[in-house]
């Protein structure tokens, strides 16, 4: 298995830009996790989904930010309209429940907003 | 809001050296995960220990959990310059086995 692929690797956009990450989990993984990480404030656990379904997104940070995950093998994170202070690296990471909690991360999205 | 928290923030030893990363949680868990993030990646998996397991071991990495104290520790023996990296302690709880994470434990092995 390839592992988690997320893309694009790097992101610049210009601030009030819409701007979509994408993510695919390892095949026959049940969750898939959306991270945040700066220096600031660490790793963030955004939203997670189970079988597709977003079972918590109280790590969100407003609503400029929406998450879907249409299927088993594919998920996208969205800001719009962008900000500077949106400039993180994110991480989707997938885990198969039914094994464990070990999750398996992809190796992020660095975002620029300027 | 993080569940657990690593200590210390940032730890300096020599090549052969022991390293120990402690991690402290709030609430109660099923399993504890001990992560490494080495600089511009992403995290790779260390080890679990679930929460009725007090020990566990993998090569040079030993990990407690002490579920009492809502605390776990873990161990790098012999350590190498390749081992410079952060380190992640995560919780999951509840019954979707949401995985969330510390601030970590930066660590540089010095050769």
């Amino acid at each position: 298995d390839a592992g988690v692929i997320q893309s694009p690797r790097h992101e610049v956009t210009e601030m009030g830009q819409e701007v979509t990450l994408r993510c695919k989990p390892i095949s026959g993984h049940n969750s898939l996790f959306w991270y945040r990480q700066t220096m600031m404030r660490g790793l963030e656990l955004l939203i997670y989904f189970n079988n597709n379904v977003p079972i918590d997104d109280s790590g969100m940070p407003e609503d400029r930010f929406s998450a879907k995950m249409p299927n088993a093998s594919f998920s996208t994170l969205k800001i719009q309209p962008s900000e500077p202070r949106d400039s993180a690296v994110y991480f989707c990471a997938s885990s198969n429940s039914a094994f464990g909690a070990e999750a398996f991360f992809g190796q992020g999205t660095r975002l620029t907003v300027v | 809001s993080q569940q657990g928290e690593e200590d210390p923030q940032a730890l300096s030893i020599q090549e052969g050296e022991n390293a120990t990363m402690n991690c402290s949680y709030k609430t109660s868990i099923n399993n504890l995960q001990w992560y490494r993030q080495n600089s511009g990646r992403g995290l790779v998996h260390l080890i679990l220990i679930r929460s009725n397991e007090r020990e566990k071991h993998s090569g040079r990495l030993r990990v407690t959990l002490d579920t009492s104290k809502k605390s776990s520790s873990l161990l790098i023996t012999a350590s190498r310059a390749a081992d410079t990296a952060s380190y992640f302690c995560a919780t999951d709880s509840g019954g979707y086995q949401k995985v969330t994470f510390g601030i970590g434990t930066k660590l540089q092995v010095i050769p």
